[in-house]
């Protein structure tokens, strides 16, 4: 079946440094979308890219969509302990009305 | 913000009891889901719905049930709680159309001793 896989698992970086996550499909996707899930708290849209070689940025995050839309990527930039969390992407599924999630990427921050 | 709503934020409660965790959105949204969340781990589907009286099973077997009679509302009932049903369940909706972008609820964390 479809699958959504993200790495890394876990990344613990150093206030200030830069963090990256990346997301894999098995198959096209005809949008990727991004969560941010902070701790204890439940998922928050962050963006959604729809375009071949897509490129978006919010602030200090930079989203890109891949040229074939089976992979994605969330870059952040001089990362801050507000960035802390954990961090899904998530694809539609082909005929339904449903959305695959990836494994999450769980951010942790060294003030 | 998304107006979805999602209660008890907090339950616990002994084996064998049954439970409803209810969900309720004011959006207007056709489609909702429910998903089952371990603590910083993945979302497991569960249960979705495409619009009223419309229920289907979602990627992980559950021993839970749903039901759709109005729009805004989208309970998820637990017949008989057990400990392996500890988990935070997570409802979300979103709008029929061009966007899949999903609207998520506060989550109900159960625990079951």
């Amino acid at each position: 079946g479809q699958q959504v896989m993200q790495i890394p698992q876990y990344q613990h970086v150093q206030e200030g440094e830069d963090f990256t996550t990346y997301c894999n499909s098995s198959t096209t996707l005809s949008n990727i979308q991004w969560y941010k899930q902070r701790p204890g708290g439940h998922p928050v849209f962050l963006i959604q890219l729809v375009k071949s070689g897509e490129v978006k940025k919010q602030k200090r995050l930079t989203f890109q969509f891949g040229e074939a839309k089976k992979n994605s990527s969330l870059h952040i930039t001089a990362t801050q302990t507000t960035d802390v969390g954990t961090y899904f992407c998530a694809g539609p599924v082909s005929s339904a009305s449903k959305i695959i999630f990836g494994s999450g990427t769980r951010l942790s921050i060294r003030p | 913000e998304a107006d979805i709503y999602q209660t008890p934020r907090y339950l616990v409660i002994g084996t064998g009891k049954k439970i409803t965790l209810e969900c309720s959105q004011t959006m207007g949204h056709d489609k909702m889901y429910w998903y089952q969340q371990d603590p910083g781990m993945e979302l497991h589907l569960i249960h979705y719905s495409y619009g009223v009286n419309s229920t289907e099973k979602g990627d992980l077997s559950s021993e839970s049930t749903v039901s759709r009679i109005r729009t805004e509302h989208f309970p998820l009932t637990l017949e008989s709680a057990r400990p392996s049903h500890t988990s935070q369940y997570l409802c979300a909706s979103r709008p029929s159309g061009a966007t899949d972008t999903q609207y998520f609820g506060p989550g109900t964390r159960l625990t079951v001793l």
